[in-house]
């Protein structure tokens, strides 16, 4: 059964820093891997999508990195501003499958 | 594209009432799922319909659990009977056929939060 974890739970940074959130899963037999966004009390916003045969993708000041083999990603984030300030999700799409398995989520805090 | 909207926002009911919530994702994405959302964790992964056709459901749905798409556009999900344990964001996604799983994105509506008292 696949598990998705992510590491930390919750984050408080000063604005202006680079910082690192980390998602690991435990089957690797997955099509993609995504990172979501969510502002509290509303829906998903999709940030990047690395397929199963990439490493990294990069979105301005976002990049987020797989290395499949490991179970493992990161979504790094450069010069981290307060409206960066949501739950960031990581989720494994499965082969052979309809379904994204979701990460509980590092809750961000950028402070000014 | 004006995106996926879901109805209502929020949703209060007693215990023991049926609810049902609507979906209308973005135009002619064929792919629609529900999941569910407890506070502090991701997404749960409910249902998924490829137009018409409920392709697969999670052992979450239970019986009194149903999710209808007719004519491949609009869907509604159904609780008879709520439980507290009910309470939840539920949320909505979309997707076009793209083919293959490796690139498929998915647009999420924002939600409908119910709450069962």
């Amino acid at each position: 059964k696949q598990e998705v974890t992510q590491i930390p739970a919750a984050l408080s940074v000063p604005e202006g820093e680079n910082l690192v959130l980390n998602c690991s899963f435990t089957d690797s037999a997955i099509y993609n891997l995504q990172w979501f966004r969510q502002d509290p009390g509303k829906g998903l916003t999709s940030l990047l999508l690395i397929q199963s045969s990439q490493r990294e993708q990069t979105s301005g000041r976002l990049n987020a990195s797989l290395d499949k083999s490991s179970g493992r990603s990161t979504l790094y984030i450069a010069a981290s501003q307060p409206g960066d300030s949501a739950t960031y999700l990581c989720a494994v799409w499965m082969d052979s499958s309809y379904k994204l398995i979701f990460g509980s989520g590092t809750r961000l805090l950028v402070r000014p | 594209d004006t995106g996926v909207s879901q109805d209502p926002r929020h949703k209060i009911t007693k215990r023991g009432q049926n609810v049902t919530f609507r979906c209308d994702p973005i135009s002619e994405h064929n792919r629609l799922y529900w999941y569910r959302q407890t506070l502090g964790q991701g997404p749960e992964f409910l249902t998924y319909f490829q137009n018409e056709a409920q392709l697969e459901k999670s052992r979450l749905l239970s019986d009194r659990f149903s999710a209808e798409r007719p004519k491949g556009s609009f869907s509604t999900l159904e609780i008879q009977r709520t439980e507290q344990g009910d309470s939840a964001m539920y949320l909505c996604a979309s997707s076009p056929r793209t083919g293959e799983g490796t690139n498929e994105k998915l647009f999420f509506g924002s939600g409908t939060q119910l709450s069962v008292l």
